[in-house]
């Protein structure tokens, strides 16, 4: 059964350092989606990508994030200066995109990355 | 703005006992719920959804939750654990449209089952 895969399964990284989570979503999806979920918190929302672009972003994706899809199988997430508070394990997931309005569209998570800042 | 309430962070029961895992819900307007279930080292898995049709839905590995709008809830049972339903439980709500939405997470619900 096709899945959605994560690498690296832990990152540990100094603050102010640059990091790359890599994922690898379902080949025929079409949507792309970060979550991340801080330990003991809720799993949030980052940003969704459609067409090689930002469809939708929350609040805590801000000018430090930026995602990718560079060869069209991978998608990224970059984290330019990395926090403390960027502590959390971060989870890619996909969906397929199609089907017609009012109805659901399944995403499939990835295990996550666990990125830990020092 | 749309919330999900878990409101047990842990639940314990033994081996061939019900299982009850409870979500309240607040949305604007009609909700899509679901449950996700993560295993150890495991991705997070669709149990089950609820988008607007019958109210009592049924999921994979004898799961169910029923959408009570009045109460605003949607909870999950089963009537039989088996050791390998411990894992964490998310209870997830989105917009009533297009599924390519945001998901919205409770803080989760970690059942163990004793043997």
């Amino acid at each position: 059964e096709p899945e959605v895969t994560q690498t690296p399964s832990h990152q540990v990284t100094q603050m102010g350092q640059e990091v790359i989570l890599r994922c690898v979503p379902i080949s025929n999806h079409l949507y792309f989606y970060w979550y991340r979920q801080i330990l003991g918190q809720k799993v949030e929302f980052l940003v969704s990508f459609y067409n090689n672009e930002i469809s939708e972003k929350s609040e805590i994706f801000d000018d430090q994030f930026s995602v990718e899809r560079p060869d069209g199988s991978n998608f990224t997430l970059k984290i330019r200066s990395t926090k403390l508070e960027d502590s959390a394990m971060y989870f890619c997931a996909s969906s397929p995109g199609q089907g017609i309005v009012g109805s659901y569209n399944e995403q499939f998570f990835g295990p996550g990355t666990r990125l830990t800042v020092l | 703005a749309q919330s999900v309430t878990q409101l047990d962070s842990h639940v314990s029961v033994s081996e061939g006992t019900p299982v009850l895992l409870r979500c309240n819900y607040s949305s604007s307007y009609s909700p899509s719920l679901f449950w996700y279930v993560q295993h150890p080292n495991k991705g997070l898995q669709l149990l089950l959804k609820y988008t607007s049709a019958a109210t009592l839905v049924k999921g994979i590995n004898g799961f169910e939750a029923e959408f009570k709008k009045s109460e605003t809830s949607f909870h999950l049972t089963k009537p039989s654990a088996h050791m390998s339903d411990a894992a964490e439980y998310f209870c997830v709500v989105s917009g009533p449209f297009s599924g390519n939405t945001p998901l919205v997470f409770g803080k989760g619900t970690r059942l163990s089952v004793i043997a």
